[in-house]
């Protein structure tokens, strides 16, 4: 069973700066999801990252994975409000990790 | 709309009962996912179906049971209900097989247990 480690947990960042949230798995994935819930609602995709290397971005987000470090990071540029959210990963066996709870103030 | 629809949207019962969750999941997609979300254990994977079969179990309790139909809606079953079995339960689809294997979410049944 694949196991998912997400850091941090909680992020609260001020609207303007840079962060970037770690998804770190236990074995071998040949891909690695990433999901945003938004207060109250379901999961929405925003990634799917399916090779080494591999680099996805839309608007302020960009995700990236790096299959030797089993590692998976998805990073936040400039963040505005509308980004508050809980971000999910998970890996080929479709389990989440914990999520980190994202709040962005001004 | 996502196209996975899950009745009904809320439920409140009592200990000790039993209830059913019902998913239908998007059209052309094969796979159906259910998993528990609750406040203190964040998103847990309970089971897997393709098609009929069951593919991958995670951590169902014995109290609960599920099916995917051959019309490939799925059903949850949740019975001798507790308190802590109060939570979110989403049920999620995919085309399964090669390729990203996207999961589409509907937008879940909260269970209340009074």
């Amino acid at each position: 069973e694949l196991k998912v480690e997400q850091n941090p947990l909680f992020l609260s960042m001020q609207e303007g700066k840079n962060y970037t949230i770690y998804c770190n798995y236990s074995t071998t994935s040949d891909r690695l999801y990433w999901y945003r819930q938004d207060p109250g609602k379901s999961l929405e995709s925003l990634f799917v990252l399916l090779s080494n290397g591999a680099v996805k971005q839309e608007g302020r987000l960009m995700a990236s994975l790096d299959t030797k470090a089993r590692l998976s990071t998805l990073h936040i540029t400039a963040a505005v409000h509308d980004l508050s959210a809980t971000y999910f990963c998970a890996g080929h066996d479709m389990r989440f990790g914990a999520g980190t709870r994202l709040t962005v103030k001004p | 709309d996502s196209g996975v629809t899950q009745t009904p949207k809320h439920l409140i019962t009592a200990t000790g009962q039993r209830v059913t969750l019902r998913c239908s999941p998007r059209s052309g997609d094969l796979s159906v996912y259910w998993y528990q979300q609750s406040l203190d254990q964040g998103l847990q994977f309970l089971i897997q179906y393709y098609n009929g079969e069951e593919r991958a179990k995670g951590n169902i309790l014995e109290r609960f049971s599920a099916q995917q139909f051959p019309d490939l809606h799925s059903e949850l079953n949740l019975s001798s209900l507790e308190l802590g079995d109060s939570a979110l339960y989403f049920c999620a689809s995919s085309v399964e097989g090669h390729g990203a294997n996207v999961l589409t979410f509907g937008a879940g049944s909260r269970l209340t247990v009074l």
